[in-house]
């Protein structure tokens, strides 16, 4: 069973630049999250993404956004790059959704510089 | 507002012996605990995880050990192996998919 897959791997951009980051999860998982880990402030969570709706989010500015699509597959965005974005984007994926606990499996990650 | 903690950034161990590392919490809606092992640049991967109905679970060498009343959890790793060097981070759920972590403990299990 194929684990989670993020895309790509590793991205250098500009500051004022825009990136699109992309996770497909877990076969059969509708769950996707995103999480920003930097070495000041920790592994942070962003926004979660069930059935194609951005259920719950974390306290990022509006310039990061996402969306599922119908097959569960999840992309990021960060328009206006700021020099402090750079760090790991993860993408975590779970079987199931609102009022049940499940595990997240977490993908490689993608390492975002901003120059 | 930290409301998950881990408060030992590092830990040290000799192999075969067992390796503690602690979490506290303050948000009492906490309801599902979760531990992670991280290498550098790598995702986190899935170690063991509790529900706040137990107190206790065990999967092979991992044992988590969950104290509501001092919202206190533990991960014992029993013997610790050199492999299990990496970074540790717990993590909480409340009824959702959004995890708190904490900063992380950096376990070394020396030879």
């Amino acid at each position: 069973k194929a684990g989670v897959t993020q895309t790509p791997r590793y991205l250098i951009k500009t500051r004022g630049q825009q990136v699109t980051l992309s996770c497909s999860p877990i076969s059969g998982h509708r769950s996707v999250s995103w999480y920003q880990q930097t070495p000041g402030q920790g592994l942070q969570f962003l926004f979660e993404y069930f059935s194609e709706t951005q259920r719950n989010k974390g306290n990022f500015p509006g310039r990061f956004s996402g969306r599922q699509f119908s097959n569960s597959r999840s992309e990021m965005n960060v328009s206006t790059l700021e020099l402090g974005d750079s760090a790991l984007y993860l993408c975590a994926s779970s079987l199931v959704g609102t009022g049940t606990n499940t595990e997240a499996f977490f993908g490689q990650g993608t390492r975002l510089t901003v120059v | 507002d930290q409301q998950v903690k881990q408060n030992s950034p590092s830990l040290s161990v000799q192999e075969g012996r067992i390796s503690i590392l602690n979490c506290d919490y303050t948000n009492s809606m906490f309801d599902y605990f979760l531990w992670y092992k991280k290498y550098p640049a790598e995702g986190p991967t899935f170690l063991i995880s509790i529900s706040s109905i137990k107190d206790k679970n065990e999967d092979g060498r991992f044992t988590v050990f969950l104290n509501k009343s001092a919202k206190h959890l533990s991960l014992h790793i029993v013997p610790s192996q050199p492999g299990d060097s990496a970074v540790y981070f717990c993590a909480a759920n409340n009824a959702g998919n959004m995890l708190t972590f904490g900063g992380g403990t950096r376990l070394m299990v020396k030879p």
